[in-house]
């Protein structure tokens, strides 16, 4: 079974500066993906970065970055230069990759970081 | 424009009465998935779909049905079976079985669904 842990059920944090949300996991699964999704106060779930298990680097989207810690098995989302407009949950997913066979099935969702930029 | 739709934003159930909730991609993705989130707490899968006329049972499948009958149509049924129906509903698709970044879950905008 996958389990998804984010300590941190909400942060502040001063517009301009840049900010770590937690993400730890667990699996036995050799492959695997990791997700990043924002979700404003509108609901929907926005697709923000992936990382697999096999990466050797960390993915960067624009302002996001992934630090993955394959051995601690961690995979903070880091946000630089924060804006207002990151204000808004925002939960850490894995699923088992298809390539440990069985093809496509659900994510593990954490349960949250509402982060809140200040000005 | 590609994206998932659903429908309708808000729907409201009466006791005993079975709804169903809508969902229609154009993302031409094979595969579809149904999850519930409460309030303060993650999403937690329902049901999901890689190919049309076959879907699976998720974490929480219970009082639920679906069907997948057009690979761009997923609806969900909430019966009178489920206790608790009151949730955030979301759908989401992916390209399937590609692996990786292919099996990213695009979701749509969500339905909220309240008991009378």
């Amino acid at each position: 079974a996958q389990k998804i842990t984010q300590t941190q059920p909400g942060m502040f944090v001063q517009e301009k500066e840049a900010v770590t949300l937690d993400c730890t996991y667990d699996t036995s699964d050799p492959s695997y993906g990791l997700f990043w999704y924002k979700q404003p106060s509108s609901g929907e779930m926005i697709f923000l970065i992936y990382q697999g298990s096999y990466d050797q680097q960390n993915a960067t989207e624009g302002r996001y970055s992934l630090n993955f810690q394959k051995a601690r098995k961690s995979a903070n989302l880091v946000i630089s230069a924060s804006q207002l407009g990151d204000s808004a949950m925002y939960f850490c997913a894995m699923r088992r990759d298809s390539y440990s066979g069985g093809g496509a099935d659900g994510l593990t969702f954490g349960k949250g970081t509402h982060l809140i930029i200040q000005p | 424009d590609g994206g998932i739709t659903q429908s309708p934003k808000y729907l409201f159930r009466k006791e005993g009465q079975n709804v169903t909730l809508s969902c229609e991609q154009n993302l031409n993705h094979d595969a579809m998935y149904w999850y519930r989130q409460d309030p303060g707490q993650g999403l937690r899968l329902i049901y999901y779909s890689q190919i049309v006329n076959d879907f699976q049972k998720g974490d929480i499948a219970e009082g639920y049905s679906v069907s997948r009958e057009k690979k761009e149509s997923f609806p969900l049924t909430v019966t009178s079976a489920q206790k608790n129906p009151t949730a955030f509903y979301l759908c989401a698709s992916s390209i399937g079985t590609s692996g990786g970044l292919g099996e990213t879950q695009y979701f749509g905008p969500g339905t909220r669904l309240l008991v009378l």
